[in-house]
């Protein structure tokens, strides 16, 4: 089954814990990235990669990290979490980047609820 | 800065009703756009996928509509059920921007 997931799905830390969500796809898209989503804000994308190791930033960066050292995963990493990270947090994959004149259906995975305190 | 916006925020009707939900888009320039339905707790779930060089899409009771010229896309459902409770959302494939979304309410 062609599938996005997403570990842990939930998740309380205390302030400057690090963690890593992972996130991997089963379809060998190139394509794939990060959102978190915040109530009245809608989705808002943090990072992204074309492929393997290329990623680039998204509309909201800042105190977040990423790496693609292989095709199927790309892990969230947040060095020293903060209570304003606290949201719900979204890993998508496309076969072919966004932005082209023919593109593909963004498969989502389930979603990881983070609570920063 | 390409900014997506659909209203209403919320929307309420009764089982069986027609409905249309509504995204419009600021840069007119977009290639293609995707409808998602997502649940309470979900991830996104897609619903349709307007490709640049078309107008609509069709899915069961679902169609989507795209009109580059005006910024705006269209969601229509017909008769509508309680399964289609969910939150909607746009989003313009370009620079992947997502409205905030629609919660729809279908009431048995």
């Amino acid at each position: 089954e062609a599938q996005v997931t997403q570990n842990p799905r939930y998740l309380i830390t205390v302030t400057g814990k690090k963690l890593t969500v992972t996130c991997s796809q089963n379809m060998n898209h190139e394509y794939m990235s990060w959102y978190r989503q915040d109530p009245g804000l809608g989705l808002r994308q943090i990072y992204y990669s074309m492929n393997v190791e290329v990623t680039d930033k998204g509309d909201v960066p800042e105190g977040y990290k990423v790496s693609r050292k292989e095709k199927r995963n790309f892990p969230l990493i947040l060095e020293s979490p903060s209570p304003n990270q606290t949201s719900l947090y979204f890993c998508a994959s496309t076969k072919r980047p966004p932005g082209q004149l023919i593109t593909d259906t963004q498969y989502f995975g389930p979603g990881t609820r983070l609570t920063v305190l | 800065k390409q900014e997506v916006t659909q209203i209403p925020a919320a929307l309420s009707v009764p089982e069986g009703e027609n409905l249309v939900l509504n995204c419009s888009f600021t840069d007119s320039a977009i290639y293609n756009l995707q409808w998602f339905r997502q649940d309470p707790g979900k991830g996104l779930t897609s619903l349709l996928l307007i490709q640049s060089s078309q107008r609509e899409q069709t899915s069961g009771r679902l169609n989507a509509s795209l009109d580059k010229s005006s910024g705006r896309s269209t969601l229509y459902i017909a008769a509508s059920q309680p399964g289609d409770s969910a939150t909607y959302l746009c989003a313009v494939h370009n620079d992947m921007r997502f409205g905030a979304g629609t919660r729809l309410t279908v009431k048995p």
